[in-house]
């Protein structure tokens, strides 16, 4: 069956940078892209990129494109959302989904990025 | 590209019938848009509701279908059960870029 598995809990400083990953198995991993999503505590669900482990292709929102960057390791089905500069406001639970385009049908179970001084 | 936009909350008593709004979906000539809606239960991840506007994936029940007219998308739950009780998201994907609406609490009364 498919399945995303995340990386645990992450406490980071202003300023520092983060890496959460995204263990895909199930299906063949370079066939489909994958989504991030996060999610501030009470708040909606933000956009944050999505990538094409097939050939690498990236896609990033204007607001983030300047402090997010994603990548993936097909030879392990692992992908990869790296944010930097963190700041309070980046305290969120973070998603990665495999995303056709049309719709992302399966989503990881979260992994909680709290920004603290 | 601008977030979508949903009410805030809806609600229903059981077995009645809701629909859930969702303006400003891209309705440019010659781009397709995709629309997909998602369920959200406190604590847990999204799950896929409906996508391809009108289409649910397996194990989704038949109670909930969506529409779009125009730069308008909504979603339908009908035979309202308990168990509906959740946040509701739409989202649009155009040009490689996707668009999460705010979110709609749906109360089941």
């Amino acid at each position: 069956q498919v399945q995303l598995v995340q990386s645990g809990t992450e406490v980071k400083k202003p300023g520092a940078s983060v890496k959460v990953s995204c263990k895909a198995s199930g299906y063949t991993f370079r066939s489909y892209g994958i989504s991030w999503v996060r999610q501030a505590p009470g708040q909606g669900l933000e956009w944050m990129g999505w990538i094409s482990p097939y050939d690498g292709d990236t896609k990033y929102p204007q607001n983030l494109q300047d402090r997010v960057t994603l990548t993936t390791d097909t030879s392990t089905g692992t992908a990869y959302m790296e944010l930097r500069s963190l700041r309070s406001e980046d305290t969120a639970q973070y998603y990665c989904a495999r995303d056709w385009g049309s719709y992302a049908d399966y989503w990881g179970q979260g992994t909680l990025v709290a920004v603290t001084s | 590209q601008s977030a979508l936009t949903q009410p805030a909350s809806v609600s229903g008593s059981p077995g009645q019938s809701i629909t859930i709004s969702c303006t400003g979906i891209s309705s440019d000539v010659g781009v397709y848009t995709y629309v997909s809606w998602y369920q959200q239960h406190p604590g847990k991840a999204p799950k896929l509701m409906t996508y391809d506007v009108n289409k649910r994936p397996s194990g989704v029940s038949d109670r909930f279908s969506g529409s779009k007219s125009g730069n308008t998308a909504s979603l339908t739950i009908s035979g309202l059960q308990a168990e509906d009780e959740a946040d509701y998201y739409c989202s649009s994907f155009t040009r490689g870029i996707r668009v999460f609406g705010g979110g709609t609490k749906l109360t089941v009364l």
